[in-house]
């Protein structure tokens, strides 16, 4: 499965726009991205996933360039309560694959 | 509804004792998963069960043994308990076709303190 390099910390301020890019070269034709976040004391919660160019739902927005060898996750006008760990996660859109979750990016947005 | 529920919540113990981990999902889910999250927050899977199937099974002692009744539940045994696996104990379910396939459905997690 494809490795993903992640920044370990951003700091943000509430209302900003937060970017968080995640790097995964090795990544493979029927591979999808798929991110999630963690809050501190709760399981991860999927986000947005994507397989190339953009995706956008009511949380988030995902841009994944032509050569899918990296993806950026945007959070539009960020909160208090996006303060959380987030997860990018590269592999088949099956259930049951072994779904490798690597350190993540801890976001701590200030007021 | 809790989509994915896990008990208990928390669970504190003596090094050498036996504890089980329960996991039940009511989203008719056919895949189901244990991951474990250490002090540093890394999230490792354990073992995942299709269908009541073993599928994934990852370099994990022979003192944890999953149990898979039927497809909505999934529990954790642990024999012998060490230090070590002091940690939280998340389980997880998914789909394997249809709709928006792969996305994890997580419990809230079991804190295993092991004293």
């Amino acid at each position: 499965l494809a490795k993903t390099t992640q920044p370990i910390s951003m700091d943000s301020y509430e209302g900003q726009e937060v970017n968080i890019t995640c790097s995964h070269n090795n990544i493979a034709t029927n591979d999808y991205i798929t991110w999630y976040q963690q809050f501190p004391s709760q399981g991860p919660r999927f986000i947005i996933q994507g397989y190339k160019t953009k995706v956008t739902n009511e949380v988030a927005s995902l841009f994944i360039p032509a050569d899918r060898k990296s993806s950026t996750l945007s959070l539009p006008r960020v909160s208090l309560s996006d303060t959380a760990v987030y997860y990018c996660l590269v592999g088949p859109n099956t259930g049951g694959f072994k779904t490798i979750f690597g350190a993540g990016t801890r976001l701590f947005v200030k007021a | 509804d809790t989509a994915v529920s896990q008990t208990p919540k928390y669970l504190v113990t003596q090094m050498g004792n036996d504890k089980s981990i329960k996991c039940e999902q009511n989203l008719g889910h056919d895949t189901m998963y244990w991951y474990k999250q250490d002090s540093k927050k890394f999230l490792k899977i354990m073992f995942s069960y299709n269908n009541k199937e073993l599928i994934i099974n990852e370099t994990v002692p022979n003192r944890f043994s999953p149990k898979s009744p039927d497809k909505a539940h999934l529990n954790l045994h642990i024999n012998s308990l060490e230090l070590g696996d002091s940690a939280v104990y998340f389980c997880a379910s998914s789909r394997t076709s249809g709709g928006p396939t792969g996305e994890l459905f997580f419990g809230e997690g079991s804190r295993l303190t092991v004293l």
